[in-house]
Parts: C-alpha cells; sequence; structure tokens
C-alpha cells in the first residue's frame, strides 16, 4: 500500500545551526504535505504545509520543499533552537473518492538540540 | 482561545468494559477525525467525520465506533476495549479536508488490562 516515511528516526543538531528533516512519499497522487511538530506529552502541531503543485514554501524559520520527481520532502529549521526539540511527523493527504480526503502520517523523526 | 479538549486525559480499564473518550471542538470545524498512536508506528486514523451525522472508517477502525450528533463533539466508543487498544489516543479538527491546519487534542492515554 501507499505510505510515507522518513528516512532518519533521529536527528541532533548544534543550537543555531539549521535542521533539515526529509521524508519520503510513495503516493503521487497526494494533494497536499503537511509537517507537524509533536513535544513530549503534547498533541501534533501543524506547522506548515504545501499543495502539490509547489516545489518550495516559507514560514517563519521554517521551509517546506518538495521534489516531485524523487517524491520526497524536507523540512527546513533555520537557526534550530531549544524549544523546536520534538517529534517532527510528515503527513500527506490524497483524494480518496466520494468527497473524502485520506491522511496518512509518517513515523516521525525525533530532533535534539543541543545547547 | 481555539483549542480541543479530550476528556479523561488519561484511563486504566479491563478488558470488555465499554468505555467512551469525548472530544469537543469550540472552533465550528466540519472535520474532525480520531488517531492513535503507537511506539514504532507513528499516527494511525481511527474514524473521520466530514460533518454532522457523516462519519467514515479510517485506517484502523475495528473495535472502535464513533457518533457525531453535533457538529462540536465527536466521541470515540469502545463496546469491549482489548488489551490491543492500549494506546495515545488524539481527536483533532480542521476546517477543511485537503491540508492546512489540524488542531489536536491534548490526548488520551488508555490501557486496556
Amino acid at each position: 500500500g501507499e505510505s510515507v516515511g522518513l528516512h532518519l528516526p533521529t536527528l541532533s543538531v548544534q543550537e543555531g545551526d539549521n535542521s533539515i528533516i526529509n521524508c519520503a512519499y510513495s503516493n503521487s497522487a497526494s494533494d497536499y504535505f503537511i509537517w507537524y511538530k509533536q513535544e513530549s506529552g503534547k498533541g501534533p502541531q501543524f506547522i506548515i504545509d504545501i499543495r502539490s503543485n509547489m516545489d518550495k514554501r516559507q514560514g517563519q524559520r521554517v521551509t517546506v520543499l518538495l521534489n516531485k520527481t524523487v517524491k520526497h520532502l524536507s523540512l527546513q529549521i533555520a537557526a534550530t533552537q531549544p524549544g523546536d526539540s520534538a517529534v517532527y511527523f510528515c503527513a500527506e493527504t490524497s483524494y480518496s473518492g466520494a468527497g473524502s480526503y485520506q491522511l496518512t502520517f509518517g513515523k516521525g523523526t525525533k530532533l535534539s538540540v543541543i545547547p | 482561545e481555539a483549542q480541543v479538549t479530550q476528556n479523561p486525559r488519561y484511563l486504566i480499564t479491563v478488558t470488555g468494559k465499554k468505555l467512551t473518550v469525548t472530544c469537543s471542538q469550540n472552533m465550528n470545524h466540519e472535520y474532525m477525525s480520531w488517531y492513535r498512536q503507537d511506539p514504532g508506528l507513528g499516527l494511525r486514523q481511527i474514524y473521520y467525520s466530514m460533518n454532522v451525522e457523516v462519519t467514515d472508517k479510517g485506517d484502523v477502525p475495528e473495535g472502535y465506533k464513533v457518533s457525531r450528533k453535533e457538529k462540536r463533539n465527536f466521541p470515540l466508543i469502545l463496546e469491549s476495549p482489548s488489551p490491543n487498544q492500549t494506546s495515545l489516543y488524539f481527536c483533532a479538527s480542521s476546517a477543511r479536508l485537503a491540508g492546512g491546519e489540524q488542531y489536536f487534542g491534548p490526548g488520551t492515554r488508555l490501557t486496556v488490562t
């Protein structure tokens, strides 16, 4: 079946450096790709999304890049801070018929920021 | 404050004893869903609802029921809980189905013995 996965389960970066979290997807028909952040003991929190007809989208300190040729999605965090330490999930939505959309999450990457 | 609330936050129960986890949102969102989160498996969708009285199965619906009688509420019902339903459950709501921001509740930690 179609799936969304992550290249690396853990990532450690020095405070102030840039972080890059990667995600591979297999459903070429997905409409949106979304990044979520989950801190310990909390529910996932929306970071940014990108529509499938875009290559890049920027937010505050974050940039999402979409490469449809190789079905790859990445989240870049500029000037990583201790508060960025969390598990990051990518997710994709795809139309599943009859007005319904399927939302599939990747398994997550744990980002640890070293002070 | 825009939020999704879940109750209870923690629950320990025994096999076969029916339970309900409530979920409520105050954002007038049409779309609501339930997920379970398990180590190594990530978030998996149980059920979702596109509006009042409209619900559909997600990836792992077996052993669960839902109802959507009001727009703001979307309870998750376990008629006969089993140990394999021990998990962390999240309710979420959003204004639209595709893309965009889903607001997640704080989670309900369920243990079935």
